[in-house]
Parts: C-alpha cells; structure tokens; sequence
C-alpha cells in the first residue's frame, strides 16, 4: 500500500502557483520523497525527488517539513500543460525497489 | 532516439485468449517494470526484473506471466486466468546502481481491451 496521502483534486489559476501537499508521517530515515506526474493516458513523468532538504529544478520545488512527515511539491507557475495527476511516493534510496502508486491529485489548471 | 516503446498503443482480444504485450527499451536500464493502471486508479505493480533471466512477482501477478531473455526486452503475457485484464498497461526501466536514486523512465502504455 502506499505510505502516502493526498488530496483528491486540486484546482489552479493559469500563471499562479500551484502548491500541491503530501502527508507520509510514517516515513523512515532512508526514504526519500518522489514526486511523478501522469499526463491523462501517457505514462508518468518524474518531477523531483528529496530526503530533507528543499529541492529545486527546472520543473518545480520541493519543500519537505523538518520532521519529513509532509512535504509540498510546488509549481511556481502553473500552466495548462500541467493538468495532469501528481503522485507522491516514498521509497528507500537503495537499489531499485519499484514505486508504489497511491491515487495521486489530480490538478486542474484553469485558464 | 533513446527510450522505451510499447506497442501497439491499442490492443483488442476475445475473452480466453492469451495476448502478449510488448516492451523494449534502448537506454541500457538493468531494471525493468510492468504496472496496470484502472480508471481512476494509481499504477500497480505487476512484475519487474532487475537483472536478465530473473524477475519478481509484484502485487497482482496472478493471470500474468513475463519473460527477460535480453535486457533490453521484458513482454508480459496476459493469461485467460487473469478474470479483468482490460486495463491501461505501463511498462517501465530504470538503471541498476546501488546506493542512489534511480528515476524510472515509463513508456507510452498499451490500453487493452478484451471483448
């Protein structure tokens, strides 16, 4: 099962920010906090991924809380091409475990 | 152009026939991965291979089975055990190195369809 919990569905302003939260309080120590996104019918897209420091790239942020227990991907300025699902996953740092999809939320970027 | 290819994009069967689906890829990835997607659902995990002639059962192999042979192929075949297997097919690879985090790169999925 998945270790995380997010909001269903989300929606955001065209040109504004979209700030999208995660709660995993039961993380442990060597598990990092991805972030993927699926596009409607494509396969997903990795974003960013952290432990616990904020991250930043060309495609978005990552804030995790000094606790790790919630972290909040932020796109800091949406468009409509990121309509799409976002999944927040934990995973060990070693090898090559597979992913564990929750349901995601699934962000509406409005014009 | 580097990257994983699934094909075909759509796939129509009669129900109890078994359908192969195909998944290859050409960036030298070690891992690779099956997941089935249902509407409205996340990714589950069928199967994944982390090394050539092995693999592992992920969540929901029952009905499925799958095959590593060379590196850069892993087909899952869709039995008539498998009682629901019209669903939304992810096939993906990541590189092997231990210690650090490596991003698993998805293909353009097969949605297929059993009449």
């Amino acid at each position: 099962d998945a270790k995380t919990t997010q909001p269903t569905s989300m929606d955001c302003a065209e040109g504004r920010a979209a700030n999208l939260p995660c709660n995993h309080s039961t993380i442990s120590g060597n598990e990092y906090v991805y972030w993927y996104r699926q596009i409607h019918s494509q396969g997903p897209q990795y974003i960013i991924h952290g432990l616990k420091n904020n991250e930043t790239n060309e495609m978005a942020s990552l804030i995790i809380t000094e606790d790790r227990k919630s972290s909040t991907l932020i796109l800091p300025h949406a468009t409509l091409r990121d309509t799409a699902v976002y999944y927040c996953i934990v995973r060990a740092v070693s090898g090559n475990t597979p992913l564990v999809f929750g349901k995601g939320t699934r962000l509406s970027v409005i014009a | 152009d580097g990257g994983i290819t699934q094909s075909p994009k759509y796939l129509f069967r009669k129900e109890g026939q078994n359908v192969t689906l195909s998944c290859e890829q050409n960036l030298n990835h070690d891992a690779m991965y099956w997941y089935r997607q249902d509407p409205g659902q996340g990714l589950r995990l069928i199967y994944y291979s982390q090394i050539v002639n092995d693999f592992q059962k992920g969540d929901i192999a029952e009905g499925y089975s799958v095959s590593r042979e060379k590196k850069e192929s892993f087909p899952l075949t869709v039995t008539s055990a498998q009682k629901n297997p019209t669903a939304f097919y992810l096939c993906a690879s990541s590189i092997q190195s231990g210690g650090s985090y490596n991003e698993q790169f998805f293909g353009p999925g097969t949605r297929l369809t059993v009449l």
